[in-house]
């Protein structure tokens, strides 16, 4: 079975300034893909960044980057520059060789202004 | 369209009450999933729809019953609910490429009174 632990249940961050949001998983499969999402208040969760377990560079999507550690099943995700609106749950995500998705305990990020 | 549509968004029933929860996408996408959430937990698998037939029943009570009329639609039946099963119920889609990800509805808040 795999599991996805998040063990930041809440982060804060200056705006403008850097985060980063920790994620480690337990998984057998040697093909696998990760994923953060962001719920806001507005309860959608928005896929944020995608990395392929077989890809070593790390995925970078605008402000944001992810930190993939595949040997040590660690996948953070650094938010640069925060704005106003990156406040939210993160929850990190796996996705397993049946195409089923399973979601880390989700960390609450506030930006203060 | 790029959207997974859930109505309604708000739902109030009570215990001896029978309601549905309604989820459309037009992305072509062949699985679907509904997903339970509690307040401040991650999302929870409940079923996996794939090309129209049920292929994972995460051990939902039969209260909950899904139905997946099409491609494009799929409804959750609910039924003699309890007071704990109030939650955020968000209806997904996917492509079946796991690269993809999956596209998340806005969800709908369900009070069980």
């Amino acid at each position: 079975a795999q599991t996805v632990t998040q063990s930041q249940p809440e982060m804060s961050v200056q705006e403008a300034e850097t985060v980063t949001l920790s994620c480690t998983y337990d998984t057998s499969e040697s093909d696998y893909y990760l994923f953060w999402y962001k719920q806001p208040p507005s309860r959608q969760m928005i896929l944020v960044i995608r990395q392929e377990a077989y890809k070593q560079q790390n995925a970078t999507e605008n402000r944001f980057s992810v930190n993939f550690q595949k040997a040590a099943k660690s996948f953070s995700l650094k938010i640069s520059d925060s704005q106003l609106g990156d406040a939210a749950m993160y929850f990190c995500a796996y996705i397993n060789g049946a195409n089923n998705l399973f979601f880390g305990t989700g960390t609450r990020l506030t930006v203060i202004p | 369209d790029t959207e997974v549509t859930q109505t309604p968004k708000h739902l109030v029933m009570g215990m001896t009450n029978k309601k549905s929860l309604k989820c459309e996408q037009h992305m072509g996408h062949r699985a679907m999933y509904w997903y339970k959430q509690k307040a401040k937990k991650p999302p929870e698998l409940m079923f996996v729809y794939s090309y129209e037939k049920l292929s994972i029943n995460e051990s939902v009570p039969s209260r909950f019953s899904p139905e997946c009329p099409n491609s494009s639609l799929l409804n959750l039946h609910l039924h003699a609910l309890q007071p704990e099963d109030s939650a955020l119920y968000l209806c997904a889609s996917s492509s079946g490429g796991r690269i993809g990800g999956y596209t998340f509805g806005s969800g709908t808040r369900l009070t069980v009174v």
